[in-house]
């Protein structure tokens, strides 16, 4: 079964600080790979996503940098609020009308 | 808000027993998703339909069961429910289910088996 491999499990960063989690998959063709926020309480929102032939994809304080070469992308939340607390999954679709594989989340802290 | 409805919000069952899921897709959408999601294994996907057909199958045991009718919402069924069953089950729509298409996740049914 595809993988997506998702580091950390869990993240505490200060108020105004840089949010970084990875996350790598495996041998396969990924072409499509959406990052999503959830909420304790709610389902998970689509956040920001990127396609396989743009090396960062910036949306506000949200960047999602990839690197093909290393099967790796990472989200990066530059000025981290409290309000981004929440956990975050990143996803990657192999290609093909195929469903997507999730990472198995980061919980994001971020304390005044 | 979504746009998509998953009734009930919780659940409480004891093992051996049945029970059935609902989802109600956003306005438009055609596919939907079914993901079960527990703290050890994140979010494993378990079946998606697109107008009422049977689209993909991931890691869904036999003892579930599913199903989209005609007005696009959709009925998860799980029977001769265990302990290992207590999970959030969360449905997700979207507009044709093809790739890299969106999908918006209602907020999940909270399932526990006693």
């Amino acid at each position: 079964q595809q993988q997506v491999k998702q580091s950390p499990q869990s993240l505490i960063v200060q108020k105004g600080g840089i949010s970084i989690i990875n996350c790598a998959y495996e041998n396969t063709a990924f072409d499509y790979f959406p990052w999503y926020q959830q909420f304790p309480g709610k389902g998970p929102a689509l956040l920001i996503a990127i396609r396989p032939d743009v090396s960062e994809k910036k949306e506000g304080r949200f960047t999602i940098s990839f690197n093909k070469s290393a099967k790796q992308f990472s989200l990066h939340i530059m000025d981290s609020q409290p309000g981004d607390s929440a956990t975050y999954f990143c996803a990657g679709r192999p290609s093909g009308n195929t469903p997507l594989v999730f990472g198995k989340g980061t919980r994001l802290s971020v304390i005044a | 808000d979504s746009g998509v409805t998953q009734t009930p919000k919780h659940l409480i069952t004891a093992t051996g027993q049945r029970v059935t899921l609902r989802c109600s897709p956003r306005s438009g959408d055609l596919s939907v998703y079914w993901y079960q999601q527990s703290l050890d294994q994140g979010l494993q996907f378990l079946i998606q339909y697109y107008n009422g057909e049977e689209r993909a199958k991931g890691n869904i045991l036999e003892r579930f069961s599913a199903q989209q009718f005609p007005d696009l919402h959709s009925e998860l069924n799980l029977s001769s429910l265990e302990l290992g069953d207590s999970a959030l089950y969360f449905c997700a729509s979207s507009v044709r289910g093809e790739p890299g298409q969106p999908q918006h996740f209602g907020d999940g049914t909270r399932l526990s088996i006693l």
